[in-house]
């Protein structure tokens, strides 16, 4: 099946600076992937949609100078948390869909100390 | 407003026997629905799907039943093995514009199997 990876799988950082984060599909090209986070014990909660070329559309309550992303091309989006507090801390998935079916990155814990 | 909800946050189950994973959505424009399952600190892997068409869809020993009346699934395990304890997520898509669907999740149910 499609694969999509993600990187990196783990991340400690200070308060204040920033952390990028890759998605890549790896076998299929996607127009639009979407980035999730999840905090513990509860669900998958949608961030945004990454739509290739264009700007991505951001859930309500989600800061879009906060959670940047980026999506350069087909197989390829970066969301980037600038400026990163405590409260970032969290686990971070994207996903890509070919052919209907939605497949995940490993996901990202990000850690803000 | 939860649209896809899954009351029990956890179900304990002996090896061999069946698990009943349940599942129950409010929005009626949901047109596909799946299950993943996930294990701590890893992104959710795809089980299995059924679309709005079909009542029921099976892969070895998984089964999905949708009741649309009822707006309920269930993901049903046959027979449960050890490895199947991981914490699994029913989610839910409707027609966006374009041709991106969202997926809608349920807050998962932790699944133990026991040996």
């Amino acid at each position: 099946g499609a694969v999509v990876s993600q990187h990196p799988s783990w991340v400690i950082c200070k308060s204040g600076t920033s952390v990028k984060i890759e998605c890549r599909s790896l076998d299929f090209q996607a127009t639009t992937m979407f980035w999730y986070r999840q905090f513990p014990k509860q669900s998958l909660m949608l961030m945004a949609t990454s739509n290739e070329g264009s700007k991505a559309t951001y859930e309500q309550g989600v800061e879009k100078d906060k959670f940047l992303i980026n999506h350069a091309s087909l197989t390829l989006s970066t969301l980037t948390v600038t400026s990163a507090h405590p409260e970032d801390s969290s686990f971070y998935i994207c996903s890509a869909r070919d052919m209907g079916e939605a497949f995940f990155g490993q996901g990202t814990r990000l850690t803000v100390v | 407003d939860q649209q896809v909800k899954q009351n029990s946050p956890s179900l304990s189950v002996q090896e061999g026997r069946i698990s009943i994973l349940n599942c129950d959505y409010t929005n009626s424009m949901f047109d596909y629905f799946l299950w993943y399952k996930k294990y701590p600190a890893e992104g959710p892997t795809f089980l299995i799907s059924i679309s709005s068409i079909k009542d029921k869809n099976e892969d070895g020993r998984f089964t999905v039943f949708l009741n649309k009346s009822a707006k309920h699934l269930s993901l049903h395990i046959v027979p449960s093995q050890p490895g199947d304890s991981a914490v699994y997520f029913c989610a839910a898509s409707a027609l966006t514009s374009g041709s991106a669907r969202q997926l809608t999740f349920g807050s998962g149910t932790q699944l133990t199997v026991l040996p």
